[in-house]
């Protein structure tokens, strides 16, 4: 099973400010990661497939990059509504994983 | 546009069972794996089992595997997710979730159901 390691558990900023998460794979993943944010009560939306394809009508400040073990999801500058939680998921083996969550706050 | 509608879940007695079930709408259903996915109350998300487009076809997270079962209903563009022998650990939101491109395994979620609560207490 691939574990995905996501850092920081919890990212303070800014709004405005340019943040990367980090989500690490135990094992290589290719490029077959997403990345989800979920908001509070409300299910997941997916964000980035591919490890860099934005999906539809996601803003062009999120942007996915990495491949193999190393993957990153980067917002260019913080919007209010981006406070919120993203997780990584892999789904390049069997059984599919997510990372823990990375919850970005305000500073 | 596609909906996915999960309903079921409730409160259950450890060890009792309970079927969830996801109404699927606005795709070809048929088409297209589909998954549930957990989230425990203030947890991360969990992978629970996954199903191929024509049923042929299943998998399950090991700490599920022998208690659930996931089915489908092509005809009435439904999912369901057989759950016995629950546990307290089980407590979740429960999400079906569907595999983006048609016919494909191994590919990223485009929707979400909203979940539903499965809440296993005595």
């Amino acid at each position: 099973e691939i574990v995905l390691t996501q850092s920081p558990g919890t990212l303070s900023a800014s709004p405005g400010e340019r943040v990367t998460l980090s989500c690490r794979a135990s094992q290589s993943a290719s490029t077959n990661v997403a990345w989800y944010q979920q908001k509070l009560g409300q299910s997941p939306r997916l964000i980035i497939h591919g490890a860099s394809n934005r999906a539809t009508g996601i803003p062009v400040r999120f942007t996915g990059s990495g491949s193999g073990t190393e993957f990153a999801l980067t917002i260019s500058s913080l919007q209010s509504e981006d406070f919120t939680i993203y997780y990584c998921h892999q789904y390049n083996n069997w059984p599919e994983t997510f990372g823990q969550g990375t919850k970005v706050e305000v500073k | 546009q596609v909906q996915l509608v999960e309903s079921g879940g409730g409160v259950v007695q450890p060890g009792r069972s309970r079927r969830l079930s996801c109404a699927a709408s606005g795709f070809t259903f048929s088409n297209h794996n589909m998954h549930w996915v957990r989230q425990a109350p203030g947890k991360g998300l969990e992978w629970v089992a996954v199903i191929k487009h024509d049923g042929s076809n299943e998998a399950y997270a090991d700490s599920v595997k022998g208690r659930f079962t996931v089915s489908r209903d092509n005809s009435k563009n439904t999912l369901y997710l057989d759950m016995s022998s629950l546990r307290p650990e089980d407590t979740a939101i429960y999400y079906c979730a569907r595999v983006q491109v048609p016919y494909a395994s191994m590919v990223h979620f485009d929707y979400w159901g909203q979940g539903t609560l499965v809440t296993v207490s005595s």
